[in-house]
């Protein structure tokens, strides 16, 4: 069984440049999340869809983020231009009910 | 404002012995809590869950405890083993919606 697949696992960019962020939640589930990791806040929730529509977005911080669900199988998070203060682990979940599924995260470095 | 906390970012337990971590939330909507498990360049994993019905529940060495009274939970591991050093993270969500908010996290070092 496949779990949440996040792609890049790595990303180092340079300030200004954009960044996408993808994810492919586990089939089946009709919930996905968008959490990043710092040091100074732990997970923080930016946005989760249910069914593909964006229910909260509260927790985005800025303009700069952009996150799109275009079907069930398939998601993005987009900084853009990204600036330094944005380096963190960013993790995509799922869910069906209850128990979220974390993916192994995506390093982004901004220099 | 943080409705999750976990006040200590680190514990240090020696093998064998008890590991306690501790979480309070805000929110008296919350009646749904979970642990998950993290370690180093991974994602967190599952570990535990209650209920805001039960006050306790068991899942070999680990047992979570719920005080609703209090707005505490805490995560028992008995006996401790150093596999078990990991970030540990407390979440909470109200079952009726699907915000899962979490704490800051607590880093556990089981020491040999």
């Amino acid at each position: 069984d496949a779990g949440v697949i996040q792609s890049p696992r790595h990303e180092v960019t340079e300030m200004g440049q954009e960044v996408t962020l993808r994810c492919k939640p586990i089939s089946g589930h009709d919930y996905l999340f968008w959490y990043r990791q710092t040091m100074m806040r732990g997970l923080e929730l930016l946005i989760y869809f249910n069914n593909n529509v964006p229910i909260d977005d509260s927790g985005m911080p800025e303009d700069r983020f952009s996150a799109k669900m275009p079907n069930a199988s398939f998601s993005t998070l987009k900084i853009q231009p990204s600036e330094p203060r944005d380096s963190a682990v960013y993790f995509c979940a799922s869910s069906l009910s209850g128990e979220l599924f974390f993916g192994e995260g995506s390093r982004l470095t901004v220099l | 404002d943080q409705q999750v906390k976990q006040n200590s970012p680190s514990l240090s337990v020696q093998e064998g012995r008890i590991s306690i971590l501790n979480c309070d939330y805000t929110n008296s909507m919350f009646d749904y809590f979970l642990w998950y498990k993290k370690y180093p360049a991974e994602g967190p994993t599952f570990l535990i869950s209650i209920s805001s019905i039960k006050d306790k529940n068991e899942d070999g060495r680990f047992t979570v405890f719920l005080n609703k009274s209090a707005k505490h939970l805490s995560l028992h591991i008995v006996p401790s083993q150093p596999g078990d050093s990991a970030v540990y993270f407390c979440a909470a969500t109200a079952r009726n919606g699907q915000n899962f908010v979490f704490g800051p996290g607590t880093r556990l070092s089981v020491l040999p």
